[in-house]
């Protein structure tokens, strides 16, 4: 499974990670991706990262804007913000990455719980 | 990448079948069989129903079911419960390690 920090409330121009730690598997065996769900929108995929060895992908709608980083030796992957904005304010997931033994890494699950992450102004 | 266009709302009755599509282009549904479902129920994480476009996780139940044609995929949930009131979402993965998300739909079942 997957347990995530919990809800932060911030104000813009603030730093803030937030954790999601892994738990009944080898955590630096698969991918971890960030999703975002802004107050009643959809999911965003905002990016990945390996444990393994921290290969970092970024969406371009988020590159430059966050980081990914693990600490393998406790299990847990972090999403970093420097600076925060009124407009980062959502709910944040980790979720595993899995796929199939003929198939690359295609499909999210388990998800963490969720970060609710409120900034403001 | 623009999202995968779904529609905002379905509804139906118990017991009927009700079908979800999910449209994206030759980059990413056309191009891979790899379309996942998500149902997220309120207040909750969403939670996986179907990958690999037609597969299905043993938990969850055989009313679910996946599809595709060309740039098209679908969703669909026989024998409707009032327990199946959700949001759903696809998402395909559009190759150099992205993934790209459906907007969303709301099953109300009346």
């Amino acid at each position: 499974q997957l347990v995530q920090s919990g809800a932060e409330v911030k104000k813009s121009g603030e730093s803030l990670k937030v954790s999601c730690q892994g738990s009944g598997y080898s955590f630096t065996s698969y991918w971890i991706a960030w999703v975002r769900q802004m107050p009643g929108k959809g999911l965003e995929w905002m990016g990945i990262i390996h444990p393994g060895d921290s290969d970092t992908r970024y969406s371009p709608s988020f590159q430059g804007q966050v980081t990914f980083s693990v600490d393998m030796s406790i299990n847990t992957a972090y999403l970093r913000w420097s600076s925060l904005r009124a407009s980062d304010t959502a709910m944040y997931y980790c979720v595993r990455i899995i796929g199939g033994p003929e198939t690359p890494p295609n499909w999210f699950d388990p998800w963490g719980q969720g970060t609710q992450v409120t900034v403001s102004s | 990448q623009s999202a995968l266009t779904q529609p905002a709302s379905v509804s139906g009755s118990p017991r009927q079948s009700i079908t979800i599509s999910c449209t994206g282009t030759n980059s990413d549904i056309g191009k891979y069989n790899l379309v996942s479902w998500y149902q997220q129920l309120p207040g909750k994480a969403p939670q996986v129903i179907i990958y690999e476009t037609s597969k299905r996780p043993s938990r969850i139940s055989n009313r679910f079911s996946g599809s595709k044609s060309g740039t098209m995929a679908s969703l669909t949930i026989s024998g409707l419960q009032a327990e199946d009131e959700a949001h759903y979402y696809c998402c395909s993965y559009a190759g150099s390690s992205k993934w790209i998300f459906g907007g969303g739909t709301n099953l109300t079942v009346l």
